[in-house]
């Protein structure tokens, strides 16, 4: 069964820097895809960037950009030019594509909550 | 693009009272899930549906959890009875069928259940 583990229950960082969450998974499979999602105080959960495992480079989306280190099993996302609005818990996840007799269920870490000083 | 819709947003029962929450995925989305998210932690697969069959219920308390996706679109989620412990949040998430589009779950704004 694949695991996600963020080991960073709570972070904080000032308005306008840089900062790093982490996320490592563990799973047998070679094909896969991993996301971040954003979780603000209103509940609703917020994609912010996938990556297939396939695809060595990097995903990026505007301030947000991930470290996939697939042999260390890896995922680690980076928000730069922080803003308040980043505010929010933000949770790793792991998804393997639907094979015969099998399900894309989406399991997910049990998050990182991270807040954004001005 | 209509996101997928929750309701109710709150609700608070007695235990061993029965609750339902409904669900409407985003139109043409094949998959929808059930996710149960106990605060502090990370959301937690109750049961998925691929159209209105059924593809993985194995983390749902069949005793008292039950679910069903009458022609594939609507879902509702039922508990009878509720415990304490079933106090969470309880988030429905679509995606479109395997192979179409990017891989990718919306998300609903979830049903905050409080068990007293």
């Amino acid at each position: 069964a694949q695991t996600v583990t963020q080991s960073q229950p709570e972070m904080s960082v000032q308005e306008a820097e840089t900062v790093t969450l982490s996320c490592t998974y563990d799973t047998s499979e070679n094909n896969y895809y991993l996301f971040w999602y954003k979780q603000p105080p209103s509940r609703q959960m917020i994609l912010v960037i996938r990556q297939e495992a396939y695809k060595q480079q990097n995903a990026t989306e505007n301030r947000f950009s991930v470290n996939f280190q697939k042999a260390a099993k890896s995922f680690s996302l980076k928000i730069s030019d922080s803003q308040l609005g980043d505010t929010a818990m933000y949770f790793c996840a792991f998804m393997k594509p639907i094979t015969q007799g099998g399900s894309e269920k989406l399991v997910f870490g049990k998050g990182t909550k991270l807040t954004v000083n001005p | 693009e209509a996101g997928v819709a929750q309701s109710p947003r709150y609700k608070i029962i007695e235990k061993r009272q029965s609750v339902a929450f409904w669900c409407n995925p985003i139109s043409g989305h094949a998959t929808l899930y059930w996710y149960q998210q106990i605060l502090g932690q990370g959301p937690k697969l109750l049961i998925q549906f691929q159209n209105n069959g059924v593809v993985d219920d194995s983390q749902l308390p069949k005793d008292r959890f039950s679910a069903e996706r009458l022609k594939g679109v609507d879902s509702t989620l039922k508990i009878q009875p509720a415990k304490l412990e079933d106090s969470a949040v309880y988030l429905c998430a679509s995606s479109l069928p395997p192979g179409q589009g990017k891989t990718e779950a919306f998300f609903g704004q979830g049903t905050r259940l409080t068990v007293v």
